[in-house]
């Protein structure tokens, strides 16, 4: 069955970075885009950007060209999202999900705080 | 690329049905037939139940459907059950230049 697991909870400081993982099992890593998605505390879905595995091409939401970086390793079927300086505002649960999105990651919460 | 525009909150007795809307413009909703619907309960995932305007995954019941006319795509709960109490979420691809993706600002579907 289609599995995406993510890396464990975290807390950073303002200004830091923040990298999550997502590790695809029962499919083809390759043929599905992974996209990569937030919800802040209490509000919506946010699209952050999208990776290919099979061509390593990514592209990103206006809001965050500059601040995130989503690369990918075929050899261990994993995609890792990483976010750089870091505040209050990017506290939420971040989620992977798997291409039209259909299969989504069970989330990571991040959590920014001095 | 601003958020589609839903209603925050919709209602329905059980056995009715209850209409969402989701409001986009001719670049992502009006633009191509990829609009997806999400339902989320409290603490979960996103779960997939409309893609492509008005197609279902396998295993959401026909109770979901989904419709779009011009920049307006919308889902309707038939059948209005307990379990379908949920945040619901549209989403769309946006072309143009890149490959992008917008979701919906949200509805909270309450069963009376």
């Amino acid at each position: 069955q289609v599995q995406l697991v993510q890396s464990g909870a975290e807390v950073r400081k303002p200004g830091a970075s923040v990298r999550v993982s997502c590790k695809a099992s029962g499919y083809t890593f390759t043929e599905y885009y992974i996209h990569w998605v937030r919800q802040a505390p209490g509000q919506g879905l946010e699209w952050m950007g999208v990776f290919s595995p099979s061509g390593g091409t990514t592209s990103y939401a206006q809001k965050f060209q500059g601040s995130v970086t989503m690369t990918g390793d075929t050899s261990t079927s994993t995609v890792y999202m990483e976010l750089r300086s870091l505040t209050s505002e990017d506290t939420a649960v971040y989620y992977c999900a798997r291409g039209k999105p259909d299969y989504w990651g069970q989330g990571t919460l991040v959590t920014v705080s001095s | 690329q601003s958020a589609l525009t839903q209603p925050p909150s919709a209602s329905g007795s059980p056995g009715q049905s209850v209409t969402i809307s989701c409001t986009g413009t001719s670049s992502d909703i009006g633009g191509y037939n990829y609009v997806s619907w999400y339902q989320q309960h409290p603490g979960k995932a996103p779960k997939l139940m409309i893609y492509e305007v008005s197609k279902r995954p396998s295993g959401v019941p026909d109770r979901f459907s989904g419709s779009k006319s011009g920049n307006t795509a919308s889902l309707t709960v038939s059948g209005l059950q307990a379990e379908d109490e949920a945040d619901y979420y549209c989403s769309s691809y946006v072309g143009a230049n890149n490959f992008l993706y917008v979701f919906g600002t949200g509805t909270k579907v309450t069963v009376l």
